[in-house]
């Protein structure tokens, strides 16, 4: 079956821009988690939606960012107002409600100019 | 806070050379400890979750053991379709963990095995 897709596979934007990642996990997974990987280093916790509900946001850096998952399924991170720091790999990974595996995407690269 | 930290962090061996790899943490009240594969420019795919002290699974040429402050990914008679990097990651369920559901990974252990 289908796997945890992403949009865009990369974004360019410049320091300032606005910029909306989005999560499409696997069918009947409720459990959804956004994370940020960079080169070198393993995935960092950023948030976690269980069906619609927003869980925990301890790992969003700062108010720039934010997240949503408004019926359930499809998740939309956004960051405000973006910064160079920003620029990095930001994967999402779904898991079914009583399964701890979380199941990896192939990830968004952003790179903010 | 729970850590997860991999050693070593790059290896190389020749085809057939098995080895292993290890993946040492700290964390409050385990729930899984998990072990992925990811290949350069894709998403981690996942391989293993161990759950408790003294348990192993195996997978082709690959098998993952766990005691209480670490497991090891242990690689036998290696291909060059081996050659990956390999993260560990814990799921706790304590306090400390912070959401029981996040995962803390390591920063993984690039494998090259040459031909």
């Amino acid at each position: 079956g289908a796997g945890v897709s992403q949009s865009p596979r990369y974004k360019v934007t410049k320091r300032g821009q606005d910029v909306a990642l989005r999560c499409d996990p696997i069918s009947g997974h409720v459990s959804l988690y956004w994370y940020r990987q960079a080169l070198g280093q393993g995935p960092e916790f950023l948030t976690y939606f269980n069906y619609e509900a927003q869980q925990d946001k301890s790992g969003l850096p700062n108010d720039r960012f934010s997240a949503e998952r408004p019926e359930g399924s499809i998740s939309t991170l956004t960051i405000q107002r973006t910064e160079q720091r920003d620029s990095a790999m930001y994967r999402c990974a779904s898991s079914l409600a009583r399964q701890e595996t979380q199941y990896f995407g192939p990830g968004t690269r952003l790179l903010v100019l | 806070e729970d850590q997860v930290t991999q050693s070593p962090e790059a290896l190389r061996l020749q085809e057939g050379e098995s080895s292993s790899l290890n993946c040492s943490y700290t964390v409050s009240g385990l729930r899984g400890l998990f072990w992925y594969r990811q290949d350069p420019g894709k998403g981690p795919e996942f391989l293993f979750t161990l759950y408790s002290a003294g348990e192993e699974k195996e997978k082709e040429r690959l098998k993952a053991t766990l005691t209480k402050k670490e497991s090891f990914l242990h690689i036998t008679a290696p291909k060059p379709e081996d050659s990956a990097t390999y993260l560990c990651a814990v799921q706790g369920a304590g306090i400390s963990s912070g959401s029981a559901r996040q995962l803390t990974f390591g920063s993984g252990t690039q494998l090259t095995v040459l031909p």
